[in-house]
């Protein structure tokens, strides 16, 4: 069973377009979390959900949109893509927001934008 | 506001020594500490943590890691390295405080010569 799964795997698309990649936890986590990987591997917050609540909401463009419809799903919309959005996204969950939670992460979705 | 460095972007073992991956870091109040491992086009997994009590953890396959606080490190080590170790370690910190919002490091890759 796939604790934490992501679609699309993969995700190619123009610039100016408007696409968005869904994620789905089966752990009975009640926070989701979405992280950007560049190039150079490094990994970055966005958003995270507790409970379908946002708490955490680093600098990213408001083209970015997450939305929870249920603490088992958390879908990030992207407007208006830019070349520079291109890279792989991960969903990850924890059993609660306390920092002594670990995370466990979903495969990823490559986005690449030409 | 917390960070996390890996001085070492690149290790390189032989299989059967040991190995260490670095990690130091800065955060108010105790720290919540986390080694994740990201293989080739996967997400990450979680190895081990600490959270309070001993300073030695043990984790997921032979991996150990050593809290010292007064050095604020949290190195990764194992006794025997396996080829099969080779990939990108990420050292975390999570805070008390902060909605549970994890900081990585800029990860470490550890290649494992036969």
């Amino acid at each position: 069973d796939t604790a934490v799964s992501q679609t699309p795997k993969y995700l190619v698309t123009q610039m100016g377009n408007d696409k968005s990649i869904k994620c789905e936890q089966n752990l009975g986590h009640d926070t989701m979390y979405w992280y950007k990987q560049d190039s150079k591997k490094f990994l970055k917050i966005m958003f995270s959900y507790n409970n379908k609540e946002l708490i955490i909401n680093e600098t990213v463009p408001n083209r970015f949109s997450p939305k929870s419809p249920d603490k088992a799903h958390l879908n990030l919309h992207i407007n208006s893509l830019e070349l520079g959005d291109s890279a792989v996204y991960f969903c990850a969950s924890s059993q609660g927001a306390l920092g002594s939670y670990e995370q466990y992460f979903g495969p990823g979705t490559r986005l690449t934008v030409t | 506001a917390q960070s996390v460095a890996q001085p070492e972007d690149q290790v390189n073992v032989a299989e059967g020594n040991p190995l260490t991956v670095k990690c130091t870091y800065s955060v108010s109040g105790n720290p919540y500490l986390f080694w994740y491992v990201q293989y080739p086009n996967r997400g990450l997994q979680f190895l081990l943590k600490y959270i309070t009590g001993d300073n030695l953890v043990k984790g997921s396959y032979g991996f150990e890691a050593e809290f010292n606080k007064s050095q604020t490190s949290f190195h990764l080590k194992k006794p025997s390295a396996l080829v099969s170790d080779s990939a990108l370690y990420f050292c975390a910190v999570r805070g008390y405080t902060n909605a549970g919002k994890s900081t990585f490091g800029d990860g470490t890759t550890l290649t494992v010569k036969p």
